[in-house]
């Protein structure tokens, strides 16, 4: 049964510490989203990759977070120094050619303190 | 405006009865529609696709009027294990899915 996985589950940290937050998309899916959702605003795309290249991170506090796709099956999210107001759940989600099906992960709930 | 609205709920029904969503959308452009669901804690999952047609799944009704630019999802004999948020769901002409806040549905015995 193919998923997506993200590691950790859960991550508290003390504000200004450096977070990484990784994703393993399903094998053979070549388009790959993080989100972030708080109760608030709902899902918020932050940056998408195909075929590991950066598409749009229009949605991503440039100062504080990056997005890389290192190879096809990992994707990593990382927030530089982190703030309080980055609380919130973090999704990744995968898609196969000629699909709009996105296959989320089970999501890295963060709390920065 | 948000691109996609839903009205958050909760929608509290008795089991055994009908329930209806309806979400608009802003950008007329959109080509493709969905539901997503979500159970609370966890990741979400597509419930199903929306055509211009309409389509229905087993208890599960979904309907697009483009003119007025709105989707519903009708929900028949509702079950206690329909209690979730469904997320309306709306992408235009590139790969973004744009995800509506979503409405909670509350099934009781």
């Amino acid at each position: 049964d193919a998923r997506v996985t993200q590691t950790p589950r859960h991550k508290v940290t003390e504000m200004g510490q450096e977070v990484t937050m990784r994703c393993q998309p399903i094998l053979g899916h070549n388009t790959v989203f993080w989100y972030r959702q708080t109760m608030m605003q709902g899902l918020e795309l932050l940056a998408y990759f195909r075929n590991r290249a950066p598409l749009d991170d229009s949605g991503m506090p440039k100062d504080r977070f990056s997005a890389e796709m290192p190879d096809a099956t990992l994707a990593t999210l990382k927030i530089q120094p982190s703030e309080p107001r980055d609380s919130a759940v973090y999704f990744c989600a995968s898609v196969g050619a000629s699909s709009y099906e996105q296959y989320f992960g089970p999501g890295t709930r963060l709390t920065v303190t | 405006r948000k691109e996609v609205e839903q009205d958050p709920g909760p929608f509290n029904v008795p089991e055994g009865a009908t329930v209806a969503f309806n979400c608009t959308y802003s950008n007329s452009a959109s080509q493709s529609f969905f539901w997503y669901r979500q159970d609370c804690r966890k990741e979400p999952k597509l419930l199903m696709s929306v055509y211009s047609s309409g389509n229905e799944d087993g208890r599960f009704t979904a309907q697009l009027n483009r003119a007025s630019q709105y989707i519903s999802l009708l929900i028949r004999d509702s079950e206690l294990s329909d209690s979730a948020t469904y997320l309306c769901v709306v992408n235009g002409n590139t790969d973004k899915l744009i995800f509506g806040t979503g409405t909670r549905l509350q099934v009781f015995p």
